[in-house]
């Protein structure tokens, strides 16, 4: 079965520096998809990352990076030069891509990382 | 820039009363989720809903709760007999699932919080 494991809680960073957000996943599916979310205190979900299995590069938005290492199973979101308004937590997810009677794409999601960027 | 759309943002109601949340997908999208998040817990995901019929339901969608996209444009999750477990916040998501990287990526509705007193 599939699982999404974020092992922090809570994370503080310095302002303008970068933070890393770990995430490892399980899956006995070869095709997958991995995402990353953001939701501020207001409650919204917001896309940030996708990287899919096959990807050979690292994806990238912005100052989004997701280090993507296949054989550990982790896809660890990485954020550079960290904005107060980063401040929020964040969540990763995953979605198997095999095809099975039902399966249309439901994200399984981790338990989330509380970021707070301090001034 | 195109987005998901949820009415209400907050519904209060009573115990074993019946709700409906809606939900107003991206346009030319073709695949609709429903997730909950109960205060502080991670997302989990409810209903999937694609060709005008449910794909893919969990363990949590039990006979109270029922979806419908009634009119091409509206998706609506309905709960009937609601018990004070229901309380936790409800999103919508959908994804185009077609063309190219983005057919994959499920964008999410700022959600509803429901309150069941």
């Amino acid at each position: 079965a599939q699982k999404i494991t974020q092992t922090q809680p809570g994370m503080f960073v310095q302002e303008k520096e970068a933070v890393t957000l770990d995430c490892t996943y399980d899956t006995s599916d070869p095709s997958y998809g991995l995402f990353w979310y953001k939701q501020p205190s207001s409650g919204e979900m917001i896309f940030l990352i996708y990287q899919g299995s096959y990807d050979q590069q690292n994806a990238t938005e912005g100052r989004y990076s997701l280090n993507f290492q296949k054989a550990r199973k982790s896809a660890n979101l990485v954020i550079s030069a960290s904005q107060l308004g980063d401040s929020a937590m964040y969540f990763c997810a995953m979605r198997e891509f095999r095809i099975l009677s039902g399966n249309t794409g439901k994200l399984i999601f981790g338990q989330g990382t509380t970021l707070q960027v301090k001034p | 820039e195109p987005e998901v759309t949820q009415t209400p943002s907050h519904q209060v109601t009573q115990m074993g009363q019946e709700v409906i949340l809606r939900c107003v997908p991206i346009s030319n999208h073709l695949y609709f989720y429903w997730y909950r998040q109960i205060l502080g817990q991670k997302v989990e995901f409810l209903v999937s809903f694609y060709n005008n019929e449910i794909s893919e339901k969990s363990e949590i969608f039990d006979d109270r709760f029922s979806v419908e996209r009634p009119d091409g444009s509206n998706f609506t999750l309905k709960i009937r007999s609601t018990k004070l477990e229901d309380s936790a916040m409800y999103f919508c998501a959908s994804r185009p699932g077609a063309g190219g990287l983005a057919k994959n990526i499920q964008y999410f509705g700022a959600g509803t919080r429901l309150s069941v007193l």
